[in-house]
């Protein structure tokens, strides 16, 4: 398996209060993701990292922020949290991107579990 | 728009067969995965399908028409075990993942 680990894994905060989830891996993979998973839909990608201080925003990336100042950490930042980003979120990594010679799958970590009341 | 469709939940019985149909309009493809997620867990790589055709990996196959925008997810001899949401993806020209909302499939014995 992965060496990829998230922390904290159960989160419960309320509105406005700011929200750091992070996300270690022992793999020295290039690619970071932060995705959350909501009933009734896919996952759903917040922002990705290519490479240290390297960053770019996913589709819902708005209300979230991150870094990535050493290759195995990737920080997600809820600056004020709100009701609406109630969900549960999974970091991955990935060595690359899909090619000839990989195929890109990702690796996730066990999820962190955020409820903002 | 890009899109990723798949059933929401499919049930079957313990020793049969299922398919997982996947259909998919995106701007461009890069590959087509599937990941079992169980509940509660972390989604994990099942397959991987770049070319036309079918892959097949123990009890599980996987088979792309890239002219017809679909993929099946084949389930032989099912194990309870087997009871998990299956994620459909495509990686796009920008090499981004758009994600299906998963089937979830239900084993009964």
């Amino acid at each position: 398996d992965a060496g990829i680990t998230q922390s904290p894994r159960h989160k419960v905060t309320e509105t406005g209060t700011p929200v750091t989830l992070r996300c270690h891996q022992t793999e020295n993979h290039r690619y970071m993701y932060w995705y959350r998973q909501d009933p009734g839909h896919g996952l759903r990608l917040i922002h990705y990292s290519y490479g240290v201080k390297d960053t770019d925003k996913g589709e819902v990336s708005d209300g979230y922020s991150v870094s990535r100042s050493k290759t195995e950490d990737f920080l997600l930042t809820l600056e004020s949290a709100t009701s609406s980003q109630t969900s549960v979120y999974f970091c991955a990594i990935s060595e690359s991107t899909s090619g000839e010679e990989h195929t890109g799958e990702l690796f996730f970590g066990e999820g962190s579990r955020l409820t903002v009341l | 728009g890009q899109n990723i469709d798949q059933p929401t939940e499919m049930t079957a019985t313990e020793g049969a067969i299922v398919q997982i149909n996947c259909t998919y309009q995106t701007s461009g493809f890069n590959g087509l995965f599937w990941y079992q997620q169980h509940a509660g867990e972390a989604p994990t790589f099942l397959s991987y399908n770049v070319l036309d055709g079918l892959e097949e990996k123990g009890r599980f196959s996987s088979f792309l028409s890239r002219s017809k925008g679909y993929s099946y997810l084949l389930l032989k001899e099912l194990q309870m075990k087997d009871s998990a949401s299956y994620l459909c993806a495509v990686m796009d020209s920008n090499y981004q993942l758009i994600w299906g909302a998963g089937t979830k499939l239900i084993i009964k014995p």
